[in-house]
């Protein structure tokens, strides 16, 4: 079954830290996996996306298909980052079709 | 570029009743979906649409919601008869056909009382 675990509800950091929300993905076949940030009283957006590669304020995410994992980091957190975020896979077919995880809430104190 | 529309932001309603939700998708967006998120949860895909045909409603309960994209733009989702657990903030989204980013409108929240 296809499946999104996102294992932390709340995740409290000092700004300046380091972060790194943590995602698990169930598929079996060959997955894309997204990050979706919701700042308060804002939509729902696209922060980035595996196949990209790319560093979108100033965060990263690997696709590590042995650990079927896709964690988000950053090195460095910003009070601006306080936001919700959710991991969501999308399966083959280019549907668009998203499963999303639980969703983390990442608070960054100052 | 216009973003998603949806309306109402938001609806109280009792339990039996029934209620419509209404999405308008960034223009020229062929593929419309229709999202439920419980409190405390991630979204849930309950529709999706290509133009005004249906791709996937495996996830609708079919007894008392239903969809339509009829002129393959606006949607309406409707629930009839309400229950409490269908409170839920519902979002709409799209996206061009075959490729892109998903695009979110900014939800109608439902209370059912």
């Amino acid at each position: 079954a296809q499946r999104v675990t996102q294992p932390e509800k709340l995740l409290s950091v000092f700004k300046g830290a380091p972060v790194e929300l943590k995602c698990n993905y169930s598929y079996s076949g060959s997955p894309e996996l997204f990050w979706y940030v919701q700042y308060s009283r804002q939509r729902l957006q696209l922060l980035l996306r595996h196949i990209s590669r790319e560093s979108i304020k100033g965060f990263t995410a690997d696709l590590n298909k042995g650990e079927t994992s896709f964690h988000l980091k950053k090195p460095f957190a910003q009070e601006e980052d306080s936001a919700m975020y959710y991991c969501a896979l999308g399966g083959s077919g280019n549907t668009g079709k998203l499963i999303f995880g639980q969703g983390t809430t990442l608070q960054v104190k100052p | 570029e216009a973003g998603v529309a949806q309306s109402p932001r938001y609806k109280i309603i009792e339990k039996r009743q029934s209620v419509a939700f209404w999405c308008n998708p960034i223009s020229g967006h062929a593929t419309l979906y229709w999202y439920q998120q419980i409190l405390g949860q991630g979204p849930k895909l309950l529709i999706q649409f290509q133009n005004n045909g249906v791709v996937d409603d495996s996830q609708l309960p079919k007894d008392r919601f239903s969809a339509e994209r009829l002129k393959g733009v606006d949607s309406t989702l409707k629930i009839q008869p309400a229950k409490l657990e269908d409170s839920a903030v519902y979002l709409c989204a799209s996206r061009r056909q075959g490729a892109g980013e998903l695009f979110f409108g900014e939800g109608s929240r439902l209370t059912v009382l």
